[in-house]
């Protein structure tokens, strides 16, 4: 079975600028999340998604968002940039009633 | 305010010696606790994880131990392995899951 998936592994924006990162979860994964990961501030919550709906969200700005596809593919969208969302950013996913997560390897974004 | 935090930032053990990696939270309303493991350029790997209701749970060549009275968490890696060497995190699930800072695990030859 393939794991979770994201796309791009790597982007360089500029300051002000927005970007949209993908991940696809694991055949039959219902429940999709994104993590934030810096140094100074670890592993930091952002949202969940379960069929569609955002059941969770983190301690984020509005310029953060996300969304689920009817297929369970989710994406999440950072407005306009600022350095310090300069982050390896990664997604999970589960079944759903299951609390084990699954990890893709992330995308490493970098806010010049 | 709930956290999750880690007793040391870095541990170094020789290869063959067991291992452990300590953990307190704050939440007492935490009622499910995972270990992950997170090696350099991959994403988190989940190691074992313990429900509130249990003290102890043994995996292969690990066991988390849980501690409600005092709020502590711990995970042991028997006969550490050069392949152990990686950052575990701890994390427990209240709604979301909440992570704590990670310890840097290094097995010396």
């Amino acid at each position: 079975k393939a794991g979770v998936t994201q796309t791009p592994r790597y982007l360089i924006k500029t300051r002000g600028q927005q970007v949209t990162l993908s991940c696809s979860p694991i055949s039959g994964h219902r429940s999709v999340s994104w993590y934030q990961q810096t140094p100074g501030q670890g592993l930091q919550f952002l949202f969940e998604y379960f069929s569609e709906t955002q059941r969770n969200k983190g301690n984020f700005p509005g310029r953060f968002s996300g969304r689920q596809f009817s297929n369970s593919r989710s994406e999440m969208n950072v407005s306009t940039l600022e350095l310090g969302d300069s982050a390896l950013y990664l997604c999970a996913s589960n079944y759903g009633p299951s609390y084990e997560q699954y990890f893709g390897p992330g995308t490493r974004l970098t806010v010049t | 305010g709930e956290s999750v935090g880690l007793h040391l930032p870095t541990l170094s053990v020789q290869e063959g010696d067991n291992s452990i990696i300590n953990c307190a939270y704050s939440n007492s309303a935490s009622d499910y606790f995972i270990w992950y493991k997170q090696e350099s350029g991959k994403g988190p790997q989940f190691i074992i994880d313990i429900r509130s209701n249990m003290d102890k749970r043994q995996g292969q060549r690990v066991t988390v131990l849980l501690n409600k009275t005092v709020k502590h968490l711990s995970l042991q890696i028997a006969a550490t392995q050069p392949g152990d060497s990686a950052v575990y995190f701890c994390a427990e699930k209240v709604g979301q899951l909440t992570f704590g800072s990670g310890t840097q695990l290094t097995v010396l030859p």
